[in-house]
């Protein structure tokens, strides 16, 4: 397993509030967008994703917005709770240009829930 | 249905020696990706396996990195000889088709000393 990383930038949040995490992906071309939970000692746990074609797709609690114009993604969690405690991470496949379902990973943003 | 495993959790060895990786993809995933995250940066993509095949090998960083998968069941990856560098979280993904999510292991923490 691992424990996230000491010098992520952290996102500090009254628990019931709503959290909004920001992300600036590299490649225009990118088309399909994924949000990633990582709770310390497991691996990356899909979140939600959206696909070029898309501005906006909604979850339960949660929200994806896409900003291809500026290349920008979000993630809104509504009434945030201890458990949404964790390190998000953004990715991106930029499958049209690279022919590859790799995914490129942003640093990722630590989510603080404050009771 | 069980996730994608990794073994071992944790391996610590020394600088020149050999170690060996292993994921479980979820049971019918035909895509298997390794991933890295060193020092806290971000994760970076290693290779894509589909069924035993190798679709794509460019985050490989040299040649001490060899994956294998044969049968198209589980992977390995082994780094011969390790390098101080290479300390890191291994993650392993699976997905059923190459456009499906990818589902993460929990990862290996290799420390290289």
């Amino acid at each position: 397993g691992e424990s996230v990383g000491l010098h992520l930038p952290t996102l500090s949040v009254q628990e019931g509030d709503n959290s909004i995490i920001n992300c600036a992906y590299s490649n225009s071309a990118s088309d399909y967008f994924i949000w990633y939970k990582q709770e310390s000692g497991k691996g990356p746990q899909f979140i939600i994703d959206i696909r070029s074609n898309m501005d906006k797709r909604q979850g339960q609690r949660v929200t994806v917005l896409l900003n291809k114009t500026v290349k920008h993604l979000s993630l809104q969690i509504a009434a945030t709770q201890p458990g949404d405690s964790a390190v998000y991470f953004c990715a991106e496949n930029p499958f049209s240009t690279s022919g590859t379902y790799k995914y490129i990973f942003g640093t990722g943003t630590r989510l603080k829930v404050l009771a | 249905e069980a996730g994608v495993t990794q073994f071992p959790s944790h391996s610590v060895i020394e600088k020149g020696q050999t170690v060996t990786l292993r994921c479980d993809p979820i049971s019918g995933h035909d895509n298997l990706y390794w991933y890295r995250r060193v020092m806290g940066k971000e994760i970076k993509f290693l290779l894509h396996f589909v069924k035993e095949s190798k679709q794509d090998e460019s985050g490989m960083p040299n040649n001490r990195f060899l994956a294998e998968r044969t049968g198209g069941t589980y992977s390995t990856l082994k780094v011969q000889p390790a390098e101080l560098e290479d300390s890191g979280v291994y993650f392993c993904a699976s997905s059923q088709a190459n456009y499906n999510e990818q589902f993460f292991g929990p990862g290996t923490r290799l420390t290289v000393l």
